[in-house]
């Protein structure tokens, strides 16, 4: 079975400042989907950013990149310019690529981190 | 930009008590999912739906919960006889094969 992992339970940053969020991985699998998503306090469930683990290029949406390093199964997002507005709790996602495999369609999510950001 | 809708936002029961949860999916979309969020814990895969029947399940997943499509566009989670630890946000999400899931803002229930 997949496992994530968020091993940040809290991180802060200043506005305008770059922060990073961790997120490591468990599969035996090779082909995949990994997501970060965004939950403010109102508790919706928002999509940040996605990466598809054939492409070796990192995603990037806006100030939003990850650091996807597929040997070390890591998936890292950084957030550049933090805005008051990017205070939310993030969770790292797993999904499986394969249809009929055994967690196809289901994400499995981190712990998730709870980011705060300072005026 | 279309989006799921889950109704209510907030659903208080008696313990024993049966609860229906509703969910209006994107219209295109395919695939149905729902997750539950202890507070303060992480998101829990329950189930998954495909072509009217369960693709997948969780061990949470247990005989207390049902899951339909009745009619087309709505997709409703029940359980049974709820218990204290029932008490979770509930979100249903949907998606086109493999592009990412939308989420509804969810539904709070709260067992008493």
């Amino acid at each position: 079975a997949q496992t994530v992992t968020q091993s940040q339970p809290e991180m802060s940053v200043q506005e305008a400042e770059t922060v990073t969020l961790s997120c490591t991985y468990d599969t035996s699998e090779s082909d995949y989907y990994l997501f970060w998503y965004k939950q403010p306090p109102s508790r919706q469930m928002i999509l940040v950013i996605r990466q598809e683990a054939y492409k070796q290029q990192n995603a990037t949406e806006n100030r939003f990149s990850v650091n996807f390093q597929k040997a070390a199964k890591s998936f890292s997002l950084k957030i550049s310019d933090s805005q008051l507005g990017d205070a939310a709790m993030y969770f790292c996602a797993y999904r499986s690529a394969f249809a009929g495999g055994t967690s196809y369609g289901k994400l499995t999510f981190g712990q998730g981190t709870i980011l705060t950001v300072h005026p | 930009e279309p989006e799921v809708t889950q109704t209510p936002s907030h659903q208080v029961t008696q313990m024993g008590q049966e609860v229906i949860l509703r969910c209006v999916p994107i219209s295109n979309h395919l695939y149905f999912y729902w997750y539950r969020q202890i507070l303060g814990q992480k998101v829990e895969f329950l189930v998954s739906f495909y072509n009217n029947e369960i693709s997948e399940k969780s061990e949470i997943f247990d005989d207390q919960f049902s899951v339909e499509r009745p009619d087309g566009s709505n997709f409703t989670l029940k359980i049974r006889s709820t218990k204290l630890e029932d008490s979770a946000m509930y979100f249903c999400a949907s998606s086109v094969s493999n592009q990412p899931q939308h989420f509804g803002d969810g539904t709070r229930l709260s067992i008493l």
